[in-house]
């Protein structure tokens, strides 16, 4: 079963810097990996979304990459600014005979002060 | 990539009773997903829509209570019964296209029962 842990819990940071959240995986046979932001109590909204074949993906002030060997994605915030406070959760997507269902971590809770 | 519209937004309801839960996607659409967010818990997987045939449901999840239609490539719904305030939560639907976008999430709908 996949198990996904994010580093760390909860951040609080002035507007400005440079942030990086981790995301492990026990499961390295994934198919690909999606990064989302969350708002509270709203949906989820995809940022970065890692196919098999990539090393990383980059979008804007975001950058994520993958190592799907030793089970580890990591998303790097160039930047950051108070509008990127919220929830990060990273989720990789299952092959196999479960191909399609993704699995959660429980989030990286991001606060931006101004 | 997809753009899904869920409905009801919120609602509060009484225990005992049912609500259904309504996504609409704007193009066709391989495979559908419900999830339940428990409050401050991560993203939990309910079942798989399947269109035309009976949705495939997780571990802990059964029919019964979270009856689940998928009656075309766009449109799916979520009922969930005899309701309890064990089952306050965000509930939300996912879809993934037939690209490589990834998924895509509705906004979710956050239910309270009393």
């Amino acid at each position: 079963k996949q198990e996904v842990t994010q580093i760390p819990a909860a951040l609080s940071v002035p507007e400005g810097e440079n942030l990086v959240l981790n995301c492990s995986f026990t499961d390295s046979a994934i198919y690909n990996l999606q990064w989302f932001r969350q708002d509270p109590g709203k949906g989820l909204t995809s940022l970065l979304l890692i196919q098999s074949s990539q090393r990383e993906q980059t979008s804007g002030r975001l950058n994520a990459s993958l190592d799907k060997s030793s089970g580890r994605s990591t998303l790097y915030i160039a930047a950051s600014q108070p509008g990127d406070s919220a929830t990060y959760l990273c989720a990789p997507h299952a092959g196999g005979t479960s191909y399609g269902k993704l699995t959660f971590g429980q989030g990286t809770i991001l606060t931006v002060h101004p | 990539s997809a753009v899904i519209s869920q409905k009801p937004s919120r609602d509060i309801c009484q225990r005992g009773t049912s609500l259904t839960i309504q996504c609409q996607v704007d193009s066709q659409v391989t495979m559908m997903f419900w999830y339940r967010q428990q409050p401050g818990q991560s993203l939990t997987l309910i079942a798989t829509a399947n269109q035309g045939s009976e949705a495939t449901y997780e571990s802990g999840f059964v029919i019964d209570k979270f009856p689940i239609s998928r009656p075309n490539l766009t449109f799916s719904t979520l009922t969930v019964s005899n309701m309890s305030p064990e089952d306050s939560s965000i509930y939300l639907c996912s879809a993934r296209g037939t690209g490589v976008e990834g998924y895509t999430f509705g906004s979710g709908t956050r239910l309270t029962v009393v």
